[in-house]
């Protein structure tokens, strides 16, 4: 979507390696989130951002890991990727709520 | 724990036909609620956002209403037409920092 990119857009990766997914926003957006979407769960929060250095858990986030050291810049780090984790992710933006929120495109991950 | 309820799961419906999708959500202390659209391996597109203070929202041939006392959103699709087949989804913003629910989707398909 316009103002938020993903990178990359497809990943095949082997279980054990370390994975980081980028999410690039030009909205100057103060809130970021990563979601995963699986059949059968749908979409879930792994973790989210309300600022600068400012990051929290959400309903997934074990084997997960966020940073933000610029407020365009939400990167998600699989420290070891395991075939759980193949998924599709997909980052948001907001200003809390005065706009609703926006989605990127989304990140196939394989984890083979 | 706020939870997202889509009904139906799937809806196959011929094409002109008015239809209404059902979000019902167990707290009511939300902030905002979103409909978004999401074409089969495409990002999510934000449809209509209800803010807390608002009733519903209208865009073209599509009006989502909210009754937070009952805990339903109803999205109503005016004269469907085949490019309407999508999954649909509800998205609650709950009022707390990171209660940002998605419920499973309703999956569209209309005839022509």
């Amino acid at each position: 979507d316009a103002g938020i990119t993903q990178s990359p857009r497809h990943k095949v990766t082997e279980t054990g390696t370390p994975v980081t997914l980028r999410c690039h926003q030009t909205e100057n957006h103060r809130y970021m989130y990563w979601y995963r979407q699986d059949p059968g769960h749908g979409l879930r929060l792994i973790h989210y951002s309300y600022g600068v250095k400012d990051t929290d858990k959400g309903e997934v986030s074990d084997g997960y890991s966020v940073s933000r050291s610029k407020t365009e810049d939400f990167l998600l780090t699989l420290e070891s990727a395991t075939s759980s984790q193949t998924s599709v992710y997909f980052c948001a933006i907001s200003e809390q709520g005065k706009n609703g929120y926006t989605f990127g495109s989304g990140t196939r991950l394989t984890v083979v | 724990k706020q939870e997202v309820t889509q009904i139906p799961a799937a809806l196959s419906v011929p094409e002109g036909e008015n239809l209404v999708l059902n979000c019902s959500f167990t707290d009511s202390a939300i902030y905002n609620l979103q409909w978004f659209r999401q074409d089969p391996g495409k990002g999510l597109t934000s449809l209509l956002l209800i803010q807390s203070s608002q009733r519903e929202q209208t865009s073209g041939r599509l009006n989502a209403s909210l009754d937070k006392s009952s805990g339903r959103s109803t999205l109503y699709i005016a004269a469907s037409q085949p490019g309407d087949s999508a999954t649909y989804l509800c998205f609650n913003e709950g009022g707390s920092q990171g209660n940002l629910i998605f419920g499973k989707g309703t999956k569209l398909s209309v005839k022509p």
